[in-house]
């Protein structure tokens, strides 16, 4: 199992330029969320889907729309990019039905630096 | 005010020391109470968690939560350079809240 795949690993854009940021997991999960990574922000949840065909907000969705194309990928897209994106993005998945909510399964991350 | 604080150090310890991580919270409806490491340059991966108030222990890890005073705790004993990372606190109602995250160096 590769587990949570993330493409691609590093990315520059300049302002204004748009992106997709792929993410994909073979873990049979029905749940997948993105995150960003900030220096001394943790973690903070941009979008995530509970399950297939469904996708809702989470603490810091602007400037960012996401698509779940199947169970299987999840993708995030920066329409306009700005200098504030520039952060890691991290993809995770779980299995919701499992009573074991507290285990996500984390991608390798993309680092995107918007110049 | 973040739901969930996190001192970010960084903590630099010998190798054989014992490491001391806490993060505090304000949301009463967390349940669930984990500790994620993470490794530079990737992903966090679940270290341990704890269901409501207790200890729980895993070989040289140890997770304390005390719900009454909205405080976690992780202990490393006889920490290793292997140790060394950035471990980061979560808490989930609905969602998982992490901290800001401790980098640790364990220096041999």
């Amino acid at each position: 199992n590769a587990g949570v795949t993330q493409t691609p690993k590093f990315q520059v854009l300049k302002t204004g330029q748009s992106m997709t940021l792929q993410c994909a997991q073979d873990m049979n999960h029905n749940s997948m969320y993105w995150y960003r990574q900030d220096p001394g922000m943790g973690l903070r949840l941009i979008y995530y889907s509970a399950s297939e065909g469904t996708t809702d907000k989470g603490e810091v969705p602007n400037g960012y729309n996401v698509s779940r194309l199947n169970k299987r990928e999840f993708s995030l897209r920066l329409e306009s990019a700005a200098p504030s994106q520039t952060s890691v993005y991290f993809c995770a998945s779980y299995l919701s039905t499992s009573g074991r909510a507290h285990e996500q399964f984390f991608g390798p991350g993309t680092r995107l630096t918007v110049l | 005010q973040k739901e969930v604080e996190q001192d970010p150090g960084p903590l630099s310890v010998p190798e054989g020391a014992i490491v001391s991580l806490n993060c505090t919270y304000s949301n009463s409806a967390f349940q669930y109470f984990m500790w994620y490491r993470q490794y530079s340059r990737k992903g966090p991966e679940l270290l341990m968690y704890t269901y409501s108030s207790g200890n729980k222990e895993d070989g040289r890890f140890t997770a304390q939560v005390d719900k009454s005073s909205k405080y976690i705790s992780l202990f490393i004993r006889d920490s290793q350079p292997s140790d060394s990372a950035t471990y980061l606190c979560a808490m989930r109602d609905y969602k998982l809240s992490f901290g800001a995250g401790t980098t640790v160096t364990v220096r041999a």
